[in-house]
């Protein structure tokens, strides 16, 4: 058990859809990651939050938005689902205090859209 | 786009033989690692290299780092059943991105 949750760990819903995945992370880790992954992408990163701000943004189309609160967990909030959207999506967390850190992975979210 | 990409795409080998995959990336890192990921599981954490770094080990495996060719390898020796998962090479730039190339799927035969 890697201590990151996230919910839910299934999701179907239909195209034109919004949802929302929650992430939290390892008790006193500062850091959150979202990645997606998929069979044709592979794992792409699409965003980092260092203690409620963002730090670094990767692939994150402009439908998908993400936030870090005050009690550090996050959520990835994914709307107008396109049937390409269907993928894993992870949560990650790290302390974020330092760039030679590993990452722990939750998981993950199953969405599929059908 | 991926920073990292993974050699072989797949391999497989008998339990108790070597494993090897490489990992060549683009641009300049600050670490390079490697993770771990059983069949739709969450991705385990196995290995971190600085980039002033050319070798590091932890118990059976073996990870090389070669900054001016810009290339990493995986090694798993005396590999197990248990060892039968996806290997990604995920690099940190400065810009504190961590990229995932495609990925390596091993396949150790009992």
């Amino acid at each position: 058990d890697s201590g990151v949750t996230q919910t839910p760990k299934h999701l179907i819903t239909a195209t034109g859809q919004r949802v929302t995945l929650r992430c939290s992370p390892r008790s006193g880790d500062l850091s959150v990651y979202w990645y997606q992954q998929s069979l044709d992408q592979g794992l792409q990163f699409l965003i980092q939050y260092y203690n409620g701000e963002e730090r670094a943004k990767g692939n994150i189309l402009e439908r998908f938005s993400a936030q870090q609160f005050p009690d550090l967990h996050s959520e990835l909030n994914l709307s107008s689902l396109e049937l390409g959207d269907s993928a894993l999506y992870f949560c990650a967390s790290s302390a974020g205090r330092v760039t030679n850190e590993k990452l722990f992975f939750g998981s993950g979210t199953q969405l599929s859209v059908l | 786009s991926q920073q990292g990409e993974e050699d072989p795409q797949a391999l497989s080998i008998q339990e108790g033989e070597n494993a090897t995959m490489n990992c060549s990336y683009k641009t300049s890192i600050n670490n390079l690692q490697w993770y771990r990921q059983n069949s739709g599981r969450g991705l385990v954490h196995l290995i971190l290299i600085r980039s002033n770094e050319r070798e590091k080990h932890s118990g059976r495996l073996r990870v090389t780092l070669d900054t001016s060719k810009k290339s990493s390898s995986l090694l798993i020796t005396a590999s197990r059943a248990a060892d039968t998962a996806s290997y990604f090479c995920a690099t940190r730039s400065n810009d504190y991105k961590l990229s995932f190339g495609a990925g390596t799927t091993v396949t150790v035969r009992a």
